[in-house]
């Protein structure tokens, strides 16, 4: 079974703070996602990656960077992190190579609160 | 991107009765279509998918089926049960475009007892 961890449950951070979620699966898979899921928004894809070094920009990159320097592992960055984004971010893999056509597999989420 | 409309937004129905939930889609490229399940407090887990050159898969209680030519495919549950309330979502997609992994708003199903 694809295991999705995601290093923390929750997180308190305080504004501006630089922020680092991450997440890592055991599948092999080429292609990570983060996600943020917010009550009635639904899951907005924020970034994701098919390949080690490659990302591509999702529908609100905005505010966030993510970094993959090996195949396992996908972090998403707050650089200075606002109130507006206190939520749950989700991350997912999916194998490849052709992304989109597979299910996505996620991790329990973090939920992070900007005070 | 892809709009996607889920509906209804929440769906309450009696222990035994049918549920139906539809995604309307924009993008008549799409070529995959699956349907999530996340309960409360649960990361979302796929519960059925179809692609686009099958009109309908089924799968126990739950059953997908899809409508190219009108862009919607919706999600039915037969003989419910308290373990199916959940929110639901569809994520309609375009192979080789992460930008078409574009969820819908979900859908709240409560089965009552």
């Amino acid at each position: 079974d694809v295991k999705v961890t995601q290093s923390s449950r929750y997180l308190v951070k305080r504004t501006g703070e630089k922020v680092f979620l991450e997440c890592v699966q055991d599948m092999d898979h080429e292609n990570m996602f983060w996600y943020r899921q917010d009550p009635g928004l639904g899951l907005r894809l924020i970034y994701f990656s098919y390949d080690v070094k490659m990302k591509e920009k999702g529908d609100i990159p905005e505010g966030y960077s993510v970094s993959r320097e090996k195949k396992e592992r996908f972090s998403l960055i707050l650089e200075s992190a606002s109130t507006n984004q206190t939520s749950m971010y989700l991350c997912a893999s999916s194998p490849g190579p052709t992304w989109a056509n597979s299910p996505l597999h996620f991790g329990n989420g973090t939920r992070l609160t900007v005070t | 991107g892809e709009n996607v409309e889920q509906h209804p937004s929440t769906l309450s129905v009696q222990e035994g009765d049918s549920a139906v939930i539809k995604c309307t889609y924009s993008d008549s490229a799409s070529n995959y279509f699956p349907w999530y399940k996340q309960e409360l407090g649960k990361r979302p887990q796929l519960i059925i998918d179809i692609r686009s050159n099958v009109g309908e898969k089924k799968d126990q209680r739950i059953a997908v089926t899809l409508n190219k030519t009108a862009k919607h495919f919706s999600l039915h549950i037969t003989e419910t049960q308290p373990e199916d309330s959940a929110v639901y979502f569809c994520a309609p997609a375009l192979s080789g475009s992460a930008r078409q992994l574009t969820f819908g708003s979900g859908t709240q199903l409560t089965v009552l007892p």
